[in-house]
């Protein structure tokens, strides 16, 4: 299956703890995206990543966010000491990087805190 | 902000029909513009796109119609089928992709 992978596909952290999604990009692809969906509400940028840089974390929370593309192996996006509010759907997307293509997306990281 | 609004959070159509969604945008530096489809627990599947230089673009049953001068999109789908149920994600990008919040879409057998 060369689809964007992203796994866990199912996460449960407690309040306090870390969360890492990994998401690998379909093969061929340099641009990765990550988006959140909260419930009942749309899909929401949270940032754009190429290779070892990021070119737009405009969507990302200031704090506990980060997420990186290294040269090698899948792009991460790690939420420090989670809290309820980060429970949510957690999708990646990738891209060639031509300006006019589409995304194709991941099934998701379904992220549950208790 | 929202640069990119579906304002319709749910739509019921008769299959056969016609089913219209509706996005409106509000950057005028978008130059593509895309429909998702998405299935519960299944991320998002690219449906249609459109440049900023057309103003329609048909692929089967779906065509999607670009109104630059309102910041307005919308996709049609002709004749509505059952398995057409789902939620409907518009898109916009410049640099990057900002989606809208998604129009449930019911077609009723």
């Amino acid at each position: 299956n060369a689809g964007v992978m992203q796994n866990p596909r199912h996460l449960v952290r407690r309040r306090g703890q870390e969360a890492r999604l990994r998401c690998s990009p379909m093969k061929g692809h340099s641009h990765v995206y990550w988006y959140r969906q909260l419930p009942e509400e749309g899909l929401k940028f949270m940032v754009y990543l190429q290779k070892e840089n990021i070119i737009d974390e405009s969507g990302m929370p200031k704090e506990r966010f980060s997420a990186e593309f290294p040269k090698e192996g899948p792009s991460i996006l790690r939420i420090q000491q989670v809290v309820r509010g980060d429970s949510a759907a957690y999708f990646c997307a990738s891209s060639p990087g031509t300006l006019s293509g589409e995304l194709f997306f991941g099934e998701g990281s379904r992220l549950t805190v208790l | 902000d929202q640069q990119v609004k579906q304002n319709s959070p749910s739509l019921s159509v008769q299959e056969g029909r016609i089913s219209i969604l509706n996005c409106d945008y509000t950057n005028s530096m978008f130059d593509y513009f895309l429909w998702y489809k998405k299935y519960p627990a299944e991320g998002p599947t690219f449906l249609i796109s459109i440049s900023s230089i057309k103003d329609k673009n048909e692929d089967g049953r779906f065509t999607v119609f670009l109104n630059k001068s309102a910041k307005h999109l919308s996709l049609h789908i002709v004749p509505s089928q059952p398995g057409d149920s789902a939620v409907y994600f518009c898109a916009a990008s410049a640099v990057q992709f900002y989606f809208g919040t998604g129009t449930s879409l019911t077609v009723i057998p």
